[in-house]
């Protein structure tokens, strides 16, 4: 049981280039999260999923998109990074169990930093 | 709009002492979290707490939540090296979360 997984740990780009982060849950949850990261700022949501071929804005969705097309994998495209994207990103799953339960929090991923130079 | 507010935002303890992080937000919830995070690492979590009132410990952390005064507090008791982090407080916001800014911890011999 790998819990959440982010694919890549590291990456840096040019101004322009594109990219995927993957993530992948094997505790079959329903619903996944991307957030970054900056100093001093928290997490901010970028996107989620509620379930398989489903997806929403979050707080601070533009210049990314996301894909879900297996319950088990969420993925985020840079269609063309610009050095404000430079952070670091978090994946998360939950279950969907009305969040009632006290384990009905976000697991997330070890993390993938991303440099846009 | 929720919002979330963390204070302090950094807090320097000497090792033994006592002291109480808060989280305050805007809006009506009744369901807040509290996760640890190491420099350089992933969230972990700490405290579910899902009603008025609940109170959740565990070791020398001790979260709360009043839902009325839309307030949490994290208190930390006797307080060691090990607790050195950031904590971050989230709020339910409808299957999502919102996060505070973050409360780097750092305890000192």
């Amino acid at each position: 049981n790998a819990g959440v997984t982010q694919t890549p740990k590291f990456r840096v780009l040019k101004t322009g280039q594109s990219m995927t982060l993957l993530c992948a849950q094997d505790m079959n949850h329903e619903y996944m999260y991307w957030y970054r990261q900056d100093p001093g700022m928290g997490l901010r949501l970028i996107h989620y999923s509620v379930g398989e071929g489903t997806t929403a804005k979050g707080e601070v969705p533009d210049g990314y998109n996301v894909s879900r097309l297996k319950k088990q994998n969420f993925l985020l495209g840079l269609e063309s990074a610009a050095p404000s994207q430079t952070s670091v990103y978090f994946c998360a799953s939950t279950a969907d169990s009305g969040w009632s339960y006290d384990t009905d929090t976000q697991y997330f991923g070890p993390g993938t930093r991303l440099t846009v130079l | 709009e929720l919002k979330v507010e963390q204070n302090p935002l950094f807090l320097s303890m000497q090792e033994g002492k006592n002291y109480t992080i808060y989280c305050n937000y805007s809006t009506t919830s009744d369901r807040l979290y509290w996760y640890r995070q190491d420099p350089g690492k992933s969230l972990e979590s700490l405290f579910v707490l899902l009603s008025n009132g609940a109170v959740k410990q565990e070791g020398r952390l001790m979260a709360s939540l009043d839902t009325k005064a839309r307030l949490s507090t994290l208190h930390i008791t006797a307080a060691v090296h090990d607790l050195s982090a950031t904590y971050f407080c989230a709020v339910d916001n409808g299957n999502k979360l919102v996060f505070g800014a973050g409360t780097i911890l750092r305890v000192k011999s």
